[in-house]
């Protein structure tokens, strides 16, 4: 597709339930990135991919959180035991090794209550 | 570790006037440096970007400036429109790859008052 596309739209889950996010990147985009937008508006990197391997996983919390990327499917965000404070809107972004701009995705809006 | 700042948090203009939100950030390596629309409930929007080989770049009433030795670069909006009122992200790419993650300032929220 032209755009990236990131399903669910809002997904609500009780603390401790499990989340799972989805990412298509754009056709033909061989890098996949994620962020987590809280509600202080500021951006934090969490992982990205290289087709299905992990490129950079700095800013993935060592628990909870996991991610994948697997051939013919979309990419994927999944926090087990969700907390309160992983409420927030997940961004996913695409780009290629020639391109330099990130394609952003619409986001997931995740709400833990 | 890897640091942008964004100044101002918020800033409000008449509208025609301009508008200034500056960045400075810490990665000496940064080679790309985009800025970001952020419209409410939306996704981030590229509105204009500059790469480190240049000092300056402009798209109509948006301008950027980047100034390498001192590690901060400005967003420039000239002749402000109420629907330039949104929240603006500046951000830095790590490392020299063109695939470096971004790390983002802190937001600027602009409202432009008619």
């Amino acid at each position: 597709g032209e755009e990236v596309a990131q399903t669910p739209k809002h997904l609500v889950r009780g603390e401790g339930q499990k989340a799972k996010l989805y990412c298509a990147p754009i056709k033909g985009h061989s890098y996949v990135f994620w962020y987590q937008q809280v509600l202080k508006n500021e951006f934090k990197f969490l992982i990205s991919f290289q087709n299905e391997n992990v490129f950079d996983e700095t800013g993935m919390p060592k628990e909870r959180f996991s991610a994948k990327c697997l051939p013919n499917s979309p990419c994927s965000l999944e926090i087990q035991a969700t907390k309160l404070e992983d409420s927030a809107v997940y961004f996913c972004a695409s780009t290629t090794s020639r391109d330099i701009e990130q394609f952003f995705g619409p986001g997931t809006r995740l709400t833990v209550l | 570790g890897e640091n942008v700042e964004q100044h101002p948090s918020t800033l409000s203009v008449q509208e025609g006037d301009s508008a200034v939100i500056k960045c400075t950030y810490s990665d000496s390596a940064s080679n790309y440096f985009p800025w970001y629309k952020q419209e409410l409930g939306k996704r981030p929007q590229l509105i204009i970007d500059i790469r480190s080989n240049v000092g300056e770049k402009k798209d109509q009433r948006i301008a950027v400036t980047l100034n390498k030795t001192a590690k901060h670069f400005s967003l420039h909006i000239t002749e402000t429109q109420p629907e330039d009122s949104a929240v603006y992200f500046c951000a830095a790419s790590t490392g020299s790859s063109n695939t470096g993650k971004l790390i983002f300032g802190q937001g600027t929220t602009l409202q432009v008052k008619p």
